[in-house]
């Protein structure tokens, strides 16, 4: 059973282009976390998604940040007008349907916006 | 959920124990005590949690005290890849899922 796959791995932006990461969860699994590492500093939760629904986003910047959790495919983390700021890395987690305290990480995506 | 406090960081011997400390005093009485690690540039990883018994798997040991105000993780026989920041997660457990809110954590450092 394949881990928790982020893509891409390193992704590099300019100042105001938009940044679309991708986060296949575990096979059978149905919740899907985001979270943020800004450099230097802890983990911080942005948002809960289950297929087809935002669970919690109270982490989530009020503007330029989206998520989605589609039926089909990976969930997305979408950043719109990236800004240097936004550089981080950014951790997908999921777990299974009875036990989602137990969260499996991906390898995360790190941004570089220049 | 409950705060936690943790050593900002620690030294242990390879093939010593390593015990990490997590301080959760105004924990409630249906809050769980997690622990998960991050190896520098990685993911985190999950290693143990429990909620007043003393959990044992193939990672790790959890104690907590009696009172539950504390609880210690130990790592039997530590190697140079278990330096890493461990983190001591206090939350509810529910089939609703949820965040988990990472402190600064325990940065610890295995030295041959």
């Amino acid at each position: 059973n394949a881990g928790v796959m982020q893509n891409p791995r390193h992704l590099v932006r300019r100042r105001g282009q938009e940044a679309r990461l991708r986060c296949s969860p575990m096979k059978g699994h149905s919740h899907v976390y985001w979270y943020r590492q800004l450099p230097e500093e802890g983990l911080k939760f942005m948002v809960y998604l289950q297929k087809e629904n935002i669970i919690d986003e109270s982490g989530m910047p009020k503007e330029r940040f989206s998520a989605e959790f589609p039926k089909e495919g990976p969930s997305i983390l979408r950043i719109q007008q990236v800004v240097r700021g936004d550089s981080a890395a950014y951790f997908c987690a999921s777990s299974p349907p009875g036990l989602p305290d137990e969260q499996f990480f991906g390898p995360g995506t790190r941004l570089t916006v220049l | 959920d409950a705060k936690t406090t943790q050593p900002t960081s620690m030294d242990c011997a390879e093939g010593r124990a390593a015990n990490l400390p997590c301080n959760h005093s105004t924990i409630s009485g249906n809050e769980y005590v997690y622990w998960y690690r991050q190896i520098h540039s990685q993911g985190p990883q999950y290693i143990i949690h429990g909620l007043k018994n003393n959990e044992t798997n193939e990672m790790a040991s959890l104690i907590i005290t009696e009172d539950r105000k504390s609880s210690t993780l130990i790592l039997p026989h530590a190697t140079l890849r278990d330096t890493a920041v461990y983190y001591c997660i206090v939350r509810v457990y529910n089939n609703q899922g949820g965040k988990l809110i990472f402190g600064q954590g325990t940065e610890l450092s295995v030295k041959p």
